[in-house]
C-alpha cells in the first residue's frame, strides 16, 4: 500500500507563516485532505481536496499540491495553532484503501 | 449536521474480542460511509476499514483483514467494529469518522469524528 511522509516537527514564530508538508505516490494520483488534533481531542477536518475549508475553519488555513506532495499552509498562525496535523489520500494500489500521514507537530513560539 | 457518538471505554484480556459502537444523528445514515481509524498512545493515525450502510458492504485494510468486521445497523443508525484475537498493541483509542469522496473520486476526506473509545488491552 503507499505511504504519506510528514516531518515530525514544525515550528513558526506567532503571526508567521508555516507550511506543512506531506509526500507520497498516491499524491500523484489524489488530492490530501488534512485534520488538526490537539491533545485528549478527536481530528477535526481543516482541509479537504485541492482547497476546500470547512465551515467554522479559519481562512489561514489552506492546501496546495505539486507533484507527489501536498502543503497545509497557515498564514498568520496564532496560538490556538498549536496542534498536531495529519494528511491523508486515497491509496493509489487501486483497492479504495485509505492512507494517513504519521503527523506533524506544530509548535507556535 | 451529523453527530456521532461512540461507546465508553473498554477493558479487555490479550486474545478475547472488542465491539465499538458509533451512533449516528443527523442527516441520512444509510447514505454515509463510516469509517474506523485507529491511534495507538503517542502515535499517528491509522485507517481500519469502512462500511456503506446503504450496500451493506465493509472493505478492510489489509493490517486488519480477518481480525477486524466492521457491520451497520440501519435501523438504529449504529455502525460497529468490532476487532478479535486482541493483543497488547491494539491498545488505541478507536475512531468512527463519516467518510465522503469527492464526484470525480480524486480526494476523500473524514468529518465528522466520533469522540473516540479508548481500548485497553492488559492481562
Amino acid at each position: 500500500s503507499s505511504e504519506l511522509t510528514q516531518d515530525p516537527a514544525v515550528s513558526v514564530a506567532l503571526g508567521q507563516t508555516v507550511r506543512i508538508t506531506c509526500q507520497g505516490d498516491s499524491l500523484r494520483s489524489y488530492y490530501a485532505s488534512w485534520y488538526q488534533q490537539k491533545p485528549g481531542q478527536a481530528p477535526v477536518l481543516v482541509i479537504y481536496g485541492k482547497n476546500n475549508r470547512p465551515s467554522g475553519i479559519p481562512d489561514r488555513f489552506s492546501g496546495s499540491s505539486s507533484g507527489n506532495t501536498a502543503s497545509l499552509t497557515i498564514t498568520g498562525a496564532q496560538a490556538e495553532d498549536e496542534a498536531d496535523y495529519y494528511c491523508n489520500s486515497r491509496d493509489s494500489s487501486g483497492n479504495h484503501h485509505v492512507v494517513f500521514g504519521g503527523g506533524t507537530k506544530l509548535t507556535v513560539l | 449536521q451529523v453527530q456521532l457518538v461512540q461507546s465508553g471505554a473498554e477493558v479487555k484480556k490479550p486474545g478475547s474480542s472488542v465491539k465499538v459502537s458509533c451512533k449516528a444523528s443527523g442527516g441520512t445514515f444509510s447514505s454515509y460511509t463510516i469509517s474506523w481509524v485507529r491511534q495507538a498512545p503517542g502515535q499517528g493515525l491509522e485507517w481500519m476499514g469502512r462500511i456503506i450502510p446503504i450496500l451493506g458492504i465493509a472493505n478492510y485494510a489489509q493490517k486488519f483483514q480477518g481480525r477486524v468486521t466492521i457491520t451497520a445497523d440501519k435501523s438504529t443508525s449504529t455502525a460497529y467494529m468490532e476487532l478479535s484475537s486482541l493483543r497488547s498493541e491494539d491498545t488505541a483509542v478507536y475512531y468512527c469518522a463519516r467518510e465522503l469522496m469527492s464526484r470525480g473520486g480524486s480526494y476523500n476526506w473524514f468529518d465528522p469524528w466520533g469522540q473516540g473509545t479508548l481500548v485497553t488491552v492488559s492481562s
